[in-house]
């Protein structure tokens, strides 16, 4: 199976401020299989970007993914209030489907 | 709209089976297709436990689930089903259906299944 290690765990940041997130897997991933996510308590994970580079319908351009082989980015431009939330990447090139841990992203 | 609709909110008793749907609409439901189960525990990871192929029925399982799970479909009813046997505490938890195949993973809205004595 492939492990998805998230880092950092937690980010502070301020409303405005760049967010990089990383994901880094166990073994090479097709970038065609990467997928991002933002979750806020009690809802169901949103899909911000798949095939490692691409955003889904109405994700604004602030989020930016990249990457290839086992180390994939997630970047938000300027924060806004609104994405303060968990973020976690999946891969689904090999079954099992596998997740990162999450990467927390709080008000400073 | 191309989405998956799920089954609502389940409590149950431990030792209790849950069986959990996922309603496909939008795209023909056995067009090289899979569909995974995941579940995400209070506070813990998403946790994949099995899929089955719209196409023929084929399904695979996490060895975790293998012996108390079921995954099925009804390709007239365009639904996939998931049935876990022999609840514990620990089963307490948001389960999700998620396409992977087309262009990007779609994925049902969760089901809170709660288990408590």
């Amino acid at each position: 199976e492939i492990v998805l290690t998230q880092s950092p765990g937690t980010l502070s940041l301020s409303p405005g401020e760049r967010a990089t997130l990383f994901c880094t897997a166990s073994q090479s991933v097709s970038t065609t299989y990467l997928a991002w996510y933002q979750q806020k308590p009690g809802q169901a994970p949103r899909l911000l970007i798949y095939g490692t580079f691409s955003r889904a319908t109405g994700v604004p351009d602030r989020f930016s993914g990249s990457g290839s082989g086992t180390d994939f980015t997630l970047v938000i431009s300027r924060l806004e209030p609104e994405d303060f939330a968990v973020y976690f990447c999946q891969q689904y090139a090999i079954s099992p489907l596998t997740f990162g841990g999450g990467t927390k992203v709080e008000i400073k | 709209q191309v989405q998956h609709v799920q089954s609502g909110p389940e409590v149950k008793k431990p030792g209790a089976s849950v069986k959990v749907s996922c309603k496909a609409s939008g795209y023909i439901f056995t067009d090289y297709y899979a569909i995974h189960w995941v579940r995400q525990a209070p506070g813990q990871r998403l946790e994949w436990m099995g899929w089955i192929y719209a196409g023929d029925g084929e399904t695979r399982y996490s060895q975790k689930f293998q012996a108390r799970i079921t995954i099925s479909r009804d390709s007239f009813a365009t639904t996939a089903y998931m049935e876990l046997s022999t609840l514990t505490l620990d089963d307490t938890a948001v389960y999700y259906c998620v396409r992977i195949g087309g262009s990007h993973p779609l994925w049902g809205q969760g089901t809170l299944v709660t288990v408590s004595s």
